[in-house]
């Protein structure tokens, strides 16, 4: 059974910095492409970042480039987002997500993400 | 970037309705058009992915279907569990965008 599980969430400062991970398990980690989706408080969904399966290649939307950093360790199983310059307007859930050819398949569930003050 | 724009924003339907939801692409998409489920309080689920195709072990009276710029989801036959929010995303070009999403409730 696929299971990801995202921790590091909290409440941080606007302007400092948070890790984020999603330990992956139950399919073959280095195999596939994996990205953050976070969700707004009642609102909708947005793509963060996606990383290849190998790690080579990362892509990410304007809104958190250059702030965010996607990453991963395939002898780990593990995702990291890590976010820089935090923002009110990051404050989400974010969840760590399996990508095949461009759709979401399967999510965890989720870690919250505060930013203020 | 490409806009996603879905309607409607909610809808109520009865059991054994048939319900549309509609997403409108602001250019071509070439099928490449997703329709995800959430539920309240958990993480959204892939329903259909290129436009028409059922991820497993999604009940078949779920569907897709669309071509270029219009896509639609429809449900054949409300159920109770089927109460949810329903987005659509495209994945033709980089950045990945959603629609706003469709509030569905049972009347």
């Amino acid at each position: 059974e696929v299971q990801l599980v995202e921790t590091g969430g909290g409440l941080v400062q606007p302007g400092r910095s948070l890790k984020l991970s999603c330990v992956a398990s139950g399919f073959t980690f280095n195999n596939y492409w994996m990205s953050w989706t976070r969700q707004a408080p009642g609102k909708g969904l947005e793509w963060v970042a996606s990383i290849t399966n190998s790690g080579g290649s990362t892509y990410y939307p304007d809104s958190v480039k250059g702030r965010f950093t996607i990453s991963r360790d395939n002898a780990q199983n593990t995702l990291y987002l890590q976010m820089n310059s935090l923002r009110s307007e990051d404050t989400a859930t974010y969840y760590c997500t399996i990508i095949i050819r461009g759709t979401f398949d399967y999510w965890g569930q989720g870690v919250m993400v505060t930013v203020s003050s | 970037d490409i806009q996603m724009t879905q309607s409607p924003a909610s809808l109520s339907a009865s059991l054994g309705e048939t319900v549309s939801i509609e997403c409108l692409a602001s250019e071509g998409i070439s099928n490449d058009l997703a329709w995800y489920q959430q539920k309240s309080g958990k993480s959204p689920q892939l329903l259909i992915y290129a436009a028409s195709r059922l991820q497993d072990g999604v009940p078949s009276r779920f569907s897709g279907s669309g071509s270029g710029t219009r896509y639609s989801l429809k449900i054949s036959g409300m159920q109770p569990e089927d109460e949810a929010d329903y987005f659509c995303q495209q994945s033709y070009k980089y950045p990945y965008t959603f629609g706003a999403g469709t509030k569905l409730e049972l009347k």
